[in-house]
């Protein structure tokens, strides 16, 4: 079965801490993954896509690694700010056409 | 450039009462649409998706049903809510293999 999980659950650190989040896959033959924001009460906002053949995207203060044969995702987050506390979602896709499977996500608080 | 669109935003029906979230898309053609329901505290689960007008697969038997009746516009429906209906449902579209954008959800609450 194709399952994301992502721990911690939840985490709360004092700002400017870097801080990294994972995210585990079982079935490494990925197509791409996927980390999201989520705001409490809104849609999710796409971060970073990671195709199956790279093996890092960066954007801003993020940064997302891809290790495809051990089933992890990494989303580090630097100098962290009260502003980035959200839900943070990993989801893999399997295929070009596939649906994406999404962990249960990590709430993070960056405390001022 | 694209944008998505989900409404209403907020919705509170009773049990037994029918049911239609709508979602259409700006700025592209020929989109995949999806749509997910999240409960609370719970991950996000694919109800439908659709590759064309017409096209619908749905991943899990439930109480609900989809539509695309244009090719930029996603309806999610039930004649008859129930109380497990109640969920933040997500409308998103993409290009094959690229990239998912999500609308800004749907809060429905059934009483």
């Amino acid at each position: 079965k194709q399952e994301v999980t992502q721990i911690p659950a939840a985490l709360s650190v004092p700002e400017g801490e870097n801080l990294v989040l994972n995210c585990s896959f079982t079935d490494s033959a990925i197509y791409n993954l996927q980390w999201f924001r989520q705001d409490p009460g809104k849609g999710l906002t796409s971060l970073l896509l990671i195709q199956s053949s790279q093996r890092e995207q960066t954007s801003g203060r993020l940064n997302a690694s891809l290790d495809k044969s051990s089933g992890r995702s990494t989303l580090y987050i630097a100098a962290s700010q009260p502003g980035d506390s959200a839900t943070y979602l990993c989801a893999v896709k399997y295929n070009q056409g596939g649906k994406l499977i999404f962990g249960q996500g990590t709430e993070l608080s960056v405390k001022p | 450039s694209q944008t998505i669109h989900q409404w209403p935003a907020t919705l509170v029906q009773p049990v037994g009462s029918p049911l239609s979230l709508e979602c259409t898309v700006e700025g592209t053609s020929n989109p995949n649409l999806y749509w997910y329901r999240q409960a609370a505290g719970r991950g996000l689960q694919l109800l439908f998706y659709s590759v064309g007008i017409g096209q619908i697969s749905s991943e899990v038997p439930q109480n609900l049903s989809a539509s695309r009746p244009q090719d930029r516009q996603f309806i999610l429906s039930s004649k008859k809510l129930l109380l497990s209906d109640s969920g933040f449902y997500l409308c998103a579209w993409s290009r094959q293999g690229d990239t998912i954008y999500f609308g800004e959800g749907s809060w429905l609450t059934v009483v």
